[in-house]
């Protein structure tokens, strides 16, 4: 069984760092796309990051790129995100999604999807 | 960059059949495919539908997306409404640098 289980949320300060975790397991995952998708309760997904099964290439969106960054574990079948120099409006809950394809050259679709841990900004 | 235009709510009866529109704002939404996904209440979001009409895993057949060119959207249809189905629908898709979801469709069945 699929299972992605992120950690790492919680409360940080406007300009504050946190280093977001995602446990994968029930599949091989070093051979999968990983993504990033926030949400700000009560409102729709927003796409945050990805990165391709080696780590060799990611992605982000305009309005993270230079503060986040998305890495991966495969030993240790652990992805990551971390954030740096956080503004309130990166407050939400963060899911971490794998792709629906293994061993391809490009992204195409979320799969799975983790529980979502909430990142709160807030002084 | 484009944008996908969702409608904010529909509503259906149980047994019926509802459709819902997802419209990219430019560029041709044949260039890349849609994904449709769903979100129960107070839930993590599941896949309905990959790559413009393949169903995941374990989604039932009632559920079916589809393309139109000439209109450029994408439809979600979901026959024979159970009261389960009763979630926020989101489309999404992507171009060379960017993944975009759509608002969201708060489906009601009623």
């Amino acid at each position: 069984e699929v299972q992605l289980v992120e950690s790492g949320g919680g409360l940080v300060p406007p300009g504050g760092s946190l280093r977001l975790s995602c446990a994968a397991s029930g599949f091989t995952f070093s051979n999968y796309w990983m993504h990033w998708v926030r949400q700000v309760p009560g409102k729709g997904l927003v796409w945050v990051s990805h990165i391709n099964s080696d780590g060799s290439s990611t992605r982000y969106a305009d309005s993270v790129k230079g503060r986040f960054t998305i890495s991966r574990d495969n030993a240790k079948n652990t992805l990551y995100l971390e954030m740096n120099s956080l503004r309130a409006e990166d407050a939400a809950v963060y899911y971490c999604a794998r792709d629906v394809y293994e061993l391809v050259l490009v992204p195409a679709a979320l799969n799975y999807w983790g529980q979502g841990t909430l990142v709160t900004v807030s002084s | 960059n484009f944008m996908l235009t969702q409608p904010h709510s529909v509503s259906e009866s149980p047994g019926k059949t509802v459709t819902i529109s997802c419209t990219r704002s430019s560029g041709s939404i044949a260039s890349t495919y849609v994904q449709w996904y769903q979100q129960r209440p107070g839930s993590s979001p599941t896949t309905v539908i990959y790559e413009d009409n393949q169903r995941a895993s374990g989604v039932p057949d009632r559920f079916s997306g589809s393309i139109d060119s000439s209109s450029n959207s994408a439809s979600l249809t979901i026959s024979g409404l159970k009261t389960e189905d009763e979630a926020d629908y989101y489309c999404q898709s992507f171009d060379s640098s960017n993944w975009v979801f759509g608002g969201g469709t708060k489906l009601s069945v009623l």
